[in-house]
């Protein structure tokens, strides 16, 4: 089976704009979640979604949101590009909805720098 | 809100010694879970612990939940250069959220 797979793999953008990134489960699964990983940090938690419902959000800005489609896919949508949000951004999916609960796997990422 | 402390940020050890990383917590965890990754990856779930006091070994990795369930340990015997990464702790917080430790780097010094 196929792992998380993640779109794309590196992205350029400058201040100011928006990007779209894009996740495709683990077939099966129904969570996918969100991180963003700054370069020595640990993941910090965005977002999760479960059946295509919000299940949980983490501390970050309005500019960030996300959404899950009827296959399970996700998208995180980033308005106002900031320097800071120069990241790798992890999706995860699991099968259940506790994410803090369950075996979570991890795509590769997509490393976004804002110049 | 709810933090997870680990240490040490780096440890640089022979191959073939042995590295142990801790979290710690002020308040009681629910579980804890164990990731690695390597450099340039992503993380790779390796374990789930949740009972007071449990104890779980995987090949030459144990890992350790406290009495208190306030802190966890996870130690690597004779480590090799396939052991080399960074090992991230994390614990599920408010809104059901999984909050990481900061990671604790494996080095294999040449």
């Amino acid at each position: 089976d196929a792992g998380v797979t993640q779109s794309p793999t590196h992205l350029i953008k400058t201040r100011g704009q928006h990007v779209t990134l894009r996740c495709s489960p683990i077939s099966g699964h129904k969570s996918v979640s969100w991180y963003q990983q700054v370069l020595g940090q640990g993941p910090q938690f965005i977002f999760q979604y479960y059946e295509k419902e919000e299940r949980g959000r983490g501390n970050f800005p309005d500019r960030f949101s996300a959404r899950q489609f009827p296959n399970y896919s996700s998208e995180l949508n980033v308005n106002a590009l900031l320097l800071g949000d120069s990241a790798l951004y992890l999706c995860a999916s699991s099968r259940t909805s506790g994410v803090g609960y369950n075996e979570q796997f991890f795509g590769p990422g997509t490393r976004l720098t804002v110049l | 809100g709810q933090q997870v402390m680990q240490i040490p940020q780096y440890q640089h050890v022979q191959e073939g010694e042995d590295f142990t990383t801790y979290c710690n917590s002020s308040t009681t965890l629910s579980n804890i879970q164990w990731y690695k990754q390597r450099p340039g990856g992503h993380p790779v779930f390796l374990i789930q612990l949740v009972k007071s006091g449990e104890v779980k070994k995987q090949k030459r990795l144990t890992f350790q939940f406290g009495e208190a369930k306030k802190n966890s340990s996870l130690h690597i015997t004779a480590t090799q250069t396939t052991d080399v990464g960074t090992y991230f702790c994390a614990s599920v917080g408010s809104n059901y959220q999984l909050i990481w430790g900061a990671g604790t780097k494996l080095i294999i010094k040449p």
